[in-house]
């Protein structure tokens, strides 16, 4: 069973720092690219950001470029998204996505997700 | 990037009628969609990939169809524990994988 267990998120102020991680377990985490989807309160799904099986490829949303980087260590099957410069939009739940085969990105398995308030 | 359009934004249906929400896609992304069922409090659910082909696990009163760009998520005989939020994505061209902004299931 694909287990994903989301933490890091908490209560920063705008301007900080927050650095999210995701336990992956029962699932061939290095052989998958991986992603972060957040959800900011009463809004809808946005994807934030995918990495590549080795992380030699990275892409990210606009609205996060240049703040958010996203990486992976395949011998931990654990993803990060380590978060500067936070803003108040940057509020959500974020979740992270594994696709639910090697090519096609449908989102299959969910973990509860972890929450990020930035509010001073 | 792919922009995915739900309609209606809400809609109200009665228990044991059917509901049918539409996703329609900017461009054509083959059968490349998944629908999902989110509650509140609750991580979303997937119901549909593949534009038709039901996730494990999930009642036969959800159908999927649709090609290109239109899409259909027919719901056949409602159930109380059917009313959420329902949304759609694209995975033709990722990333960015894009989600439509949501169809709110509510009880009449």
């Amino acid at each position: 069973e694909v287990q994903l267990l989301e933490s890091g998120g908490g209560l920063v102020q705008p301007g900080g720092s927050l650095r999210l991680s995701c336990a992956v377990s029962g699932f061939a985490f290095s052989s998958f690219a991986m992603s972060w989807i957040r959800q900011a309160p009463g809004k809808g799904l946005q994807w934030v950001s995918t990495i590549s099986v080795s992380g030699g490829s990275i892409y990210y949303t606009d609205s996060v470029k240049g703040r958010f980087t996203i990486s992976r260590d395949n011998s931990k099957n654990t993803l990060y998204l380590q978060m500067n410069s936070l803003r108040a939009e940057d509020t959500a739940i974020y979740y992270c996505a594994p696709p639910g085969t090697i090519n096609y990105y449908y989102l299959d398995v969910w973990g509860k997700g972890t929450t990020v308030t930035v509010s001073s | 990037e792919i922009v995915m359009t739900q309609s209606p934004a809400t809609l109200s249906v009665s228990p044991g009628e059917r509901a049918t929400l539409s996703c329609r896609a900017s461009q054509s992304v083959s059968i490349n969609v998944a629908w999902y069922q989110q509650k509140p409090g609750q991580a979303p659910r997937l119901l549909i990939h593949g534009a038709s082909t039901r996730a494990t696990g999930i009642p036969a009163r959800f159908s999927g169809s649709g090609s290109g760009t239109e899409f259909t998520l027919t719901i056949s005989s409602l159930q109380s524990e059917d009313f959420a939020v329902y949304y759609c994505q694209q995975y033709n061209k990722w990333p960015p994988i894009t989600f439509g902004q949501g169809t709110r299931l509510e009880i009449k």
